[in-house]
Order: structure tokens, then sequence, then C-alpha cells
């Protein structure tokens, strides 16, 4: 079945630096990939929807300067958190649909994002 | 709108009975419900999903059911293990490349 690969797995990083988070599908094309964030004990939020070739789509109250997003090709989209703050730290989650049916939705592993 | 999760409600059962976890979505336009597994630490794994036009679907010992009148999806399991503990989220979605919006969670903890 399709897989959706996320690197790294878990990153600490200091206050003021910049950690980039990468989203591979690994046996088919996505030209559309989610971006998620899970703070503990809630739900998965929706950051935004990253487009090969184009600019992202960001929801409301997602800053893009501090969250960067780039999907240069058909099978990688990459989240660089800007400048993170231990408000930052949270567990990231990408996401693709199935190219073809379009309807299940595959996940990465999660990067537990810790800001020190 | 969204269905946005502040905190987790947790149900506890005991190993051989029957789970039910409940979830109301938000957009009466959505077209495909599923439901996903999340363990500590790790991504949402698919457990199954329902089309709106359709109000029950069964699978190996689960059971999603649809309720459109009310937005609501409920999850039956089937003789709960202890495997089956951790926390479960429903996500509403339109087909195509849409996003998912995902219910508040529910963590199940399963007594032994």
């Amino acid at each position: 079945g399709a897989v959706v690969s996320q690197h790294p797995s878990w990153v600490i990083c200091k206050s003021g630096t910049s950690v980039k988070i990468e989203c591979r599908s690994l046996d088919f094309q996505a030209t559309t990939m989610f971006w998620y964030r899970q703070f503990p004990k809630q739900s998965l939020m929706l950051m935004a929807t990253s487009n090969e070739g184009s600019k992202a789509t960001y929801e409301q109250g997602v800053e893009k300067d501090k969250f960067l997003i780039n999907h240069a090709s058909l099978t990688l989209s990459t989240l660089t958190v800007t400048s993170a703050h231990p408000e930052d730290s949270s567990f990231y989650i990408c996401s693709a649909r199935h190219p073809v049916s379009q309807s299940e939705a595959f996940f990465g592993q999660g990067t537990r994002l810790t800001v020190v | 709108g969204e269905s946005v999760g502040l905190h987790l409600p947790t149900l506890s059962v005991q190993e051989g009975d029957n789970s039910i976890i409940n979830c109301a979505y938000s957009n009466s336009a959505s077209d495909y419900f599923i439901w996903y597994k999340q363990e500590s630490g790790k991504g949402p794994q698919f457990i199954i999903d329902i089309r709106s036009n359709m109000d029950k679907r069964q699978g190996q010992r689960v059971t999603v059911l649809l309720n459109k009148t009310v937005k609501h999806l409920s999850l039956q399991i089937a003789a709960t293990q202890p495997g089956d503990s951790a926390v479960y989220f429903c996500a509403e979605t339109f087909s195509g490349n849409t996003p998912l919006v995902f219910g508040k969670g529910t963590r199940l903890s399963v007594i032994a």
C-alpha cells in the first residue's frame, strides 16, 4: 500500500534555531500534502496544505513566515520551523491522500519537536 | 467550521467487552469519514472508513455507524483487547485531494 515517510522522528533544538522536517511519499506521487500539528492530549490540527510547484495554503492563525513549506517535487514536502521557540514544541505530522481513489489518507510517523 | 479538540475524554472497558466510541462531526456536506487509532508517539493508523451514502460498515472486529441526521459517527469494537488501548479519532473530509478534519479524540483504556 501507499506509504508516507517522515523524518526525523524526533528532534531537540535550541531556541532561535530552525528545524526542517521532511515528508516523502515512497511509492506514489503526491501533488498535495497536508501538515498537521498535535499538542499533548489534543487532536490533530491542520496547519497548511502543501502544493507541488506552488505556494502552500495556510490555515488561519498559522504564521507562514514561521512555518516555511516547500513542495519542490512530487514526492517530497518539507516543513521548516524557523526561529523556533519552546511554544513550538509539538508533534508534527504530514499526510497525503491516495493518488487514485483520493479516499484514504496516509500519514507519516510524525516528528516530535522539542525546543529548549 | 472545524471540530476542535481541547481535551481527550477517556473510555475504560474490561477486556473482552465491546467498546463504543462516539464522535460528532461538523460539516453536513462531508462525504467521507474515517476512524483512526493513534498510539503514543506515532502517526494515526487507519481503522475503517465509510462514505456518506452508507449508514453502516463492518470490518474485522470493528463497525462504523453513520447518522447524518445528527452528524454522528460511532466506532464499535467487539471483544476489546489490551492492544486496542490507544486514542481514537474520527475524521471527516470530502472525496478528492482535500485535508481531513479531525474530531476531539477518545482515549480507550482496556482493563485486563
